[in-house]
């Protein structure tokens, strides 16, 4: 079945500290990836995605993604994270164009000072 | 940017009522909604397609007589919980997939802002 793993469920971290958010998915010949951010009983928010070319994706607030077809990867990586960037954080994937997307279990990030 | 409207925010009902929500595409026409539930704490699981114009489509487990969606036109679709019950409280959120001239504008969904339901 086509999944999507999250490999934590929560990170703390310390202001201006490196992240990495981890997720994996279940391969396919095509597929589709986002990354997803949703504050305190808000919606979500398109972070980035992965749709074709290149495999290093810029988003937005200094976040990146690196699509790994081999190792069936899509982590999220910020180089300084700030206080503000406490959220949860969902990794999707979607396997046709136009189709739902499947999401992970979602990562809690904490940001501390 | 695709701005998707839901509404209402929050919404509390009692036991065996019906509660509606919509979601509205307010600058593009949204050929394809899908409709997620969320428990606290937990990802987001779809419970059903709806094409505008066509009977929506429900995941397995999901209730299509509870849950009653419509999609008349091209930027509404309705989600109705009916004679709700405390355990269909929860976060229900709408996403709406345009019509797109290249794969990358059919690929991405804008979500809604999500209803908080809660029946007592």
């Amino acid at each position: 079945a086509q999944s999507v793993t999250q490999l934590d469920s929560q990170v703390p971290v310390f202001e201006e500290a490196p992240v990495e958010l981890r997720c994996n998915y279940s391969s396919s010949v095509s597929v589709y990836l986002f990354w997803y951010v949703q504050y305190p009983n808000q919606g979500l928010q398109l972070l980035l995605k992965y749709l074709s070319g290149s495999t290093l994706v810029k988003g937005i607030n200094g976040f990146e993604a690196e699509f790994n077809k081999s190792q069936t990867s899509f982590h999220l990586r910020k180089p300084s994270v700030h206080i503000s960037d406490t959220a949860e954080y969902f990794c999707a994937v979607s396997y046709q164009a136009g189709t739902a997307l499947i999401f992970g279990k979602g990562t809690t990030l904490s940001v501390s000072s | 940017g695709a701005v998707v409207s839901q509404h209402p925010s929050r919404v509390i009902c009692k036991s065996g009522t019906s509660v509606k929500i919509e979601c509205r595409s307010l600058d593009f026409q949204a050929t394809t909604m899908f409709w997620y539930r969320q428990f606290p704490k937990q990802s987001l699981m779809l419970m059903a397609t709806s094409n505008e114009g066509s009977k929506a489509t429900y995941e397995q487990g999901v209730e299509k007589d509870k849950f009653l969606i419509n999609h008349a036109s091209l930027t509404l679709s309705t989600l109705t919980v009916t004679s709700a019950h405390p355990e269909d409280s929860s976060f229900y959120i709408c996403s709406a997939r345009g019509l797109g001239n290249n794969s990358s504008g059919a690929n991405v969904l804008t979500f809604g802002a999500g209803s908080r339901l809660t029946v007592l």
